[in-house]
């Protein structure tokens, strides 16, 4: 069972173009998250997504940002017009069915995307 | 306040010492995991605990969980370079979220 592949591990955009980041999760997992941390600080909360539906996205900036996870392939999050601040590692987790599953408290990580933005 | 305050936030000792870090809280949990992060790489999922003081061992690392669900404790014997890293605690609240202690940033020095 792979676990979560996140791709590019590496990204390099220019100031004003459009980044995607692509999370796949573990197989049976219909939870993902998306966390952002920046150099020697913690990982900060962006969004919560099942499968076709955004749960929580309070972590998310109002504008550029966006996420979807849908029935079929990766969830994405798309960072437009890109700016240097966005420059950070973007860490997606996934962790099981919930209410039904018989475990559902644990998430598992994928190894990051590192966006650089010049 | 964060809901989980982890102690020592930063850590730095000579391999071979023992150490104990922990994670600690005013509310109760139904479980609790501990992660590692090194730099350059994403959180590794160490172990869940979910028995009021359950203990649970991983080569060298021993964790526990409190009596109570409150609070929990990880203890490395003999450290080694390899241990270092970033460890944290998180537990799941009922929306499925993750919630994060700050960390304990442990350095192993050789």
């Amino acid at each position: 069972n792979a676990g979560v592949m996140q791709n590019p591990r590496h990204l390099v955009r220019r100031r004003g173009q459009e980044a995607r980041l692509r999370c796949s999760p573990m197989k049976g997992h219909s939870h993902v998250y998306w966390y952002r941390q920046l150099p020697e600080e913690g990982l900060k909360f962006m969004v919560y997504l099942q499968k076709e539906n955004i749960i929580d996205e309070s972590g998310m900036p109002k504008e550029r940002f966006s996420a979807e996870f849908p029935k079929e392939g990766p969830s994405i999050l798309r960072i437009q017009q890109v700016v240097r601040g966005d420059s950070a590692a973007y860490f997606c987790a996934s962790s099981p069915l919930g209410p039904t599953g018989e475990t559902g408290t644990e998430a598992f990580f994928g190894q990051g995307t590192r966006l650089t933005v010049v | 306040t964060q809901l989980l305050e982890q102690s020592p936030q930063f850590l730095s000792i000579q391999e071979g010492e023992n150490l104990t870090v922990y994670c600690n809280s005013s509310s109760v949990f139904s479980s609790l995991q501990w992660y590692r992060q090194e730099p350059g790489e994403g959180p590794v999922l160490l172990v869940t605990v979910v028995t009021g003081g359950e203990v649970k061992k991983l080569k060298r690392l021993t964790f526990q969980f409190g009596d109570a669900r409150k609070d929990s404790s990880l203890h490395i014997t003999a450290a080694q370079t390899g241990d270092t890293g970033l460890y944290l605690c998180a537990v799941m609240d009922s929306n499925y979220q993750l919630i994060w202690g700050a960390g304990t940033k442990l350095i192993i020095k050789p």
